[in-house]
């Protein structure tokens, strides 16, 4: 069974940085894309960005609103996907899921992390 | 940017009629790369359809999807109590990938 699990969500201030960990499990975890999709409160999904499978050598792509402060990266000896956040802004409080992208569907999601910008 | 606009923002039914959801996008969509999502509150987005019209495993027959290019439906023939959530389409076509605004089905 595919599964993914967010974590290192919490509360950090206007300016400062946090970085969020995917781990994956039940599938091959090189061979797919993993997104980063988020949730502001009470509003719709927002795509972050993703890292690609081995065939595309991993590489990433974002959102213009988090290009230049987002990175996205995998360690495959960990099935772990990472989403590090720079320069966060109030604009940045969401839940933040990450999913597998199978063959261009969003099949599986994991259950998300809290993050909150506040001072 | 693909832009999907839904509508209406909010379906106000009752368990047993039916919902018709509607997305459509501001350019062609492929099939493959169209699906919908349910999402009830404190909770992840679930799958429904994928390939705009494939049923994800575990999905009830109720839910159906239909459309091409640029117009989408998600039908739900008899809502049934645990229907009532928040539905968003989505196009994976090349990034960035976007979702429409949601529709909410309430009763």
């Amino acid at each position: 069974e595919v599964h993914l699990v967010e974590s290192g969500g919490g509360l950090v201030q206007p300016g400062g940085s946090l970085r969020l960990s995917c781990a994956a499990s039940g599938f091959t975890f090189s061979d797919h894309y993993i997104e980063w999709v988020r949730q502001a409160p009470g509003k719709g999904l927002e795509w972050v960005g993703r890292t690609k499978n081995k065939f595309s050598d991993y590489t990433t792509e974002y959102a213009a609103s988090v290009r230049d402060r987002f990175t996205i990266s995998r360690d495959v000896s960990q099935n772990s996907a990472y989403l590090e956040m720079h320069s966060l802004t109030t604009d940045d409080t969401a839940v933040y899921y990450c999913t597998r992208n199978y063959y261009g569907t969003l099949d599986s999601w994991g259950q998300g992390a809290l993050v909150t910008v506040s001072s | 940017e693909i832009v999907l606009t839904q509508s209406p923002g909010t379906l106000s039914l009752s368990p047993g009629e039916r919902a018709t959801l509607s997305c459509r996008a501001s350019q062609s969509v492929s099939n493959n790369n169209f699906a919908w999502f349910q999402q009830k509150p404190g909770q992840a987005p679930r799958l429904l359809i994928y390939g705009a019209s494939s049923r994800a495993t575990g999905i009830p027959d109720r839910f159906s999807g239909t459309g091409s290019e640029t117009d989408f439906t998600l039908t739900i023939s008899r809502l049934e109590p645990e229907d009532f959530a928040v539905y968003y389409c989505h196009q994976s076509v090349s990034p960035p990938l976007t979702f429409g605004g949601g529709t909410k089905v309430e009763i």
